[in-house]
């Protein structure tokens, strides 16, 4: 089982700023299939990122994926108020499908 | 629009069990790969079982095997989790899930329903 950490646990940043959230694997990841999932409070999880690079539909810009192999780093370039959640990665490319513990951007 | 609904949740003892439902809509259900994801009070996210678009193959973690078992009825559009043997450590918000593409991420969540294992 591939098992994920996630850091930091919490970010407390203001608006504007920029958001660096990583994400680093016990494992390679199969052909780099990683994800990355936003949750609210009370909210089901929303795709972000698949494919460690790759936006869903309708994520903007200021949202971007990176990395490969066992490290993988989730970007924010400009932090707006609907961005503040918990962020997860998931990777995809073994079963059984495993999700990191998750990363709180909280409001500084 | 893409809908999933679930329901079934509740309290139960533990040993005892329960059916979960996840109603689809918006979408041609029996072209997709399903999921159960669940979220404990407080905790991150936890995958619990997956089947395929025609329900031939089916895939479980290690914690529920022997204990949970997924179906669907493309007729219905819907998919279903029974559990049996239910523990504590069960207690969690239940998603369903859409798979993309049968790829292993999902696109579409429910908005999930409680399961409490308590006596």
């Amino acid at each position: 089982e591939i098992v994920l950490t996630q850091s930091p646990g919490t970010l407390s940043l203001s608006p504007g700023e920029r958001a660096t959230l990583s994400c680093r694997a016990s494992q390679s990841v199969n052909r780099n299939y990683l994800a990355w999932y936003q949750q609210k409070p009370g909210q089901a999880p929303r795709l972000l990122i698949y494919g460690a690079s790759s936006r869903a539909t309708g994520i903007p810009d200021r949202i971007s994926g990176s990395g490969s192999g066992t490290d993988f780093t989730l970007t924010i370039s400009r932090l707006e108020p609907e961005d503040f959640a918990v962020y997860y990665c998931q990777q995809y490319g073994s079963t059984p499908l495993t999700f990191g513990g998750g990363t709180k951007v909280e409001i500084k | 629009e893409v809908q999933l609904l679930e329901s079934g949740g509740g309290l139960v003892q533990p040993g005892g069990s329960l059916r979960l439902s996840c109603a689809a809509s918006g979408f041609t259900f029996s072209n997709y790969a399903v999921s159960w994801v669940r979220q404990a009070p407080g905790k991150g996210l936890e995958w619990v079982s997956a089947i395929s678009g025609n329900g031939g193959k089916t895939y479980y973690a290690d914690s529920v095997k022997g204990r949970f078992t997924i179906s669907r009825d493309n007729s219905k559009n819907t998919l279903y989790l029974q559990m049996n043997s239910l523990r504590d450590e069960d207690t969690a918000v239940y998603y369903c899930a859409r798979e993309v593409s049968a790829s292993g991420f999902f696109d579409y969540w429910g908005q999930g329903t409680l399961v409490t294992v308590s006596s």
